[in-house]
């Protein structure tokens, strides 16, 4: 079956450093989006995407934040000047249509676990 | 502001058990509502979605139902066994046009042998 594929499973950094988190989304799905979950708390909604462009995005998913598909099959979420409350597992999905509609879940990747100090 | 919540956070039954976990948000005016499983250093896996018109789904022993008008929903999980042993999620998709996933906090199931 089908997997959204993440790398680095594991991602240590320094504060105020720069962070590329990849992901490879499933192929025929037209729909991407970041999730994450700090340790102990909720799965929290960052951004979606579609068409080149973001669709939506969260209070979280501040200046700091982008997102880009730089080829056909990536997707990547950057964080500019890493703190340390960013610290969480992120967590990439993709659908073939909007989330839940036409009965299209979401599938998620298992996560890069991102931990500044 | 929608809210979701889970309750139990925690539960811990023998093998055999048919179990049932809940889910409440706030806000009724939802698209739909999904039950995701989610195993340690794992990502998150869809188990079930409803739409706002439906008022269950099955697949397999899991069962889910939702009534939307009083803001609750149940996972029923039949003759557990322990790889059924992980967290499990309730998330809600807003409705009004909005593209995301509103998550309660889970409910962490051992099922012990």
């Amino acid at each position: 079956e089908p997997e959204v594929t993440q790398t680095p499973s594991h991602q240590v950094t320094q504060m105020g450093q720069e962070v590329i988190l990849r992901c490879v989304p499933i192929s025929n799905h037209l729909y991407f989006y970041w999730y994450r979950q700090i340790l102990g708390q909720k799965v929290e909604f960052l951004v979606s995407f579609y068409n080149n462009e973001i669709s939506e995005k969260s209070e979280i998913f501040d200046d700091q934040f982008s997102v880009e598909r730089p080829d056909g099959s990536n997707f990547t979420l950057k964080i500019r000047s890493t703190k340390l409350e960013d610290s969480a597992m992120y967590f990439c999905a993709s659908s073939p249509s909007p989330e839940g509609v036409y009965n299209s879940p979401l599938h998620f990747g298992n996560g890069t676990r991102l931990t500044v100090t | 502001k929608q809210e979701v919540t889970q309750i139990p956070a925690a539960l811990s039954v023998p093998e055999g058990e048919n179990l049932v976990l809940n889910c409440s948000f706030t806000d009724s005016a939802i698209y739909n509502l999904q039950w995701f499983r989610q195993d340690p250093g794992k990502g998150l896996t869809s188990l079930l979605l409803i739409q706002s018109s439906q008022r269950e789904q099955t697949s397999g022993r899991l069962n889910a139902s939702l009534d939307k008008s009083s803001g609750r929903s149940t996972l029923y999980i039949a003759a557990s066994q322990p790889g059924d042993s992980a967290t499990y999620l309730c998330a809600v998709r807003i409705s009004g046009g909005y593209n995301k996933l509103i998550f309660g906090a889970g409910t962490r199931l051992a099922v012990h042998p």
